[in-house]
């Protein structure tokens, strides 16, 4: 048990149509991250939040955007979907930008399968 | 920038025998370097992470990693392992500066499959 909720935690989508992803971070984390974890491959950086504000993105479009709220819950928003983006989205969260190597919590990831 | 490469993909190991599994990674800066393990249907669970000090670094469910940096490398041991430890495993680094956030960099993944 980590601290850090997703939901849903599977969904379908049809190819073109948008996603809204939604993260709770654990109690006190003012920095939340998305991943990418395609099937049989490890997790891609997608972006970062702290404080609300985006302060680190990966290599992906900007159909991929974000929001981080003031009560550090976030939300993962994907448009035009693809087939490729079908994979299991990570929110993590930590505390301060996990300076000092604080650790990173995952939650166990909302599966998006687009047809 | 960093990458990491995970040197197996696919680990078949007996229960009880010792697992070995390789992390090597690249990186113009300092980094942190993390151990991180996925089970079936799961998000990722931190196993052990080396920040600084001593090189051999102890985890979780009796695992243990050693830093070596002129190999730039991070392995992955355990003496004995049971049928509970098959899972997904996947070594991370981190540039040590406070822009880096929580900008994790993966390796591929190691699968690991304990046999009876």
């Amino acid at each position: 048990e980590t601290g850090v909720t997703q939901s849903p935690t599977h969904l379908i989508k049809t190819r073109g149509q948008q996603v809204t992803l939604r993260c709770s971070s654990q109690s006190g984390h003012n920095t939340v991250s998305w991943y990418q974890q395609a099937l049989g491959q490890g997790p891609q950086f997608i972006f970062q939040y702290y404080r609300e504000e985006e302060n680190g993105r990966g290599n992906f479009p900007p159909r991929f955007s974000g929001l981080q709220f003031p009560n550090y819950s976030s939300e993962l928003n994907v448009n035009a979907l693809e087939l490729d983006d079908s994979a299991l989205y990570l929110c993590a969260s930590s505390l301060d930008q996990g300076a000092s190597g604080n650790t990173i919590y995952f939650g166990e990831g909302s599966w998006l399968t687009v047809v | 920038a960093q990458s990491v490469t995970q040197l197996d993909s696919q680990v078949p190991v007996f229960e009880e025998a010792p697992v070995e599994l390789r992390c090597n990674y690249s990186s113009s800066v300092s980094v942190y370097l993390f151990w991180y393990v996925q089970y079936p249907n799961q998000g990722l669970q931190l196993l052990l992470k080396y920040l600084s000090g001593s090189t051999l670094v102890k985890g979780i469910n009796g695992f243990e990693a050693e830093f070596n940096k002129s190999q730039t490398s991070f392995h992955l041991r355990k003496p004995s392992v049971h049928i509970s430890d098959t899972a997904e495993y996947f070594c991370a680094v981190r540039a040590r500066s406070k822009a880096a956030g929580n900008k994790l960099t993966f390796g591929g993944g190691t699968r690991v499959l304990v046999k009876p």
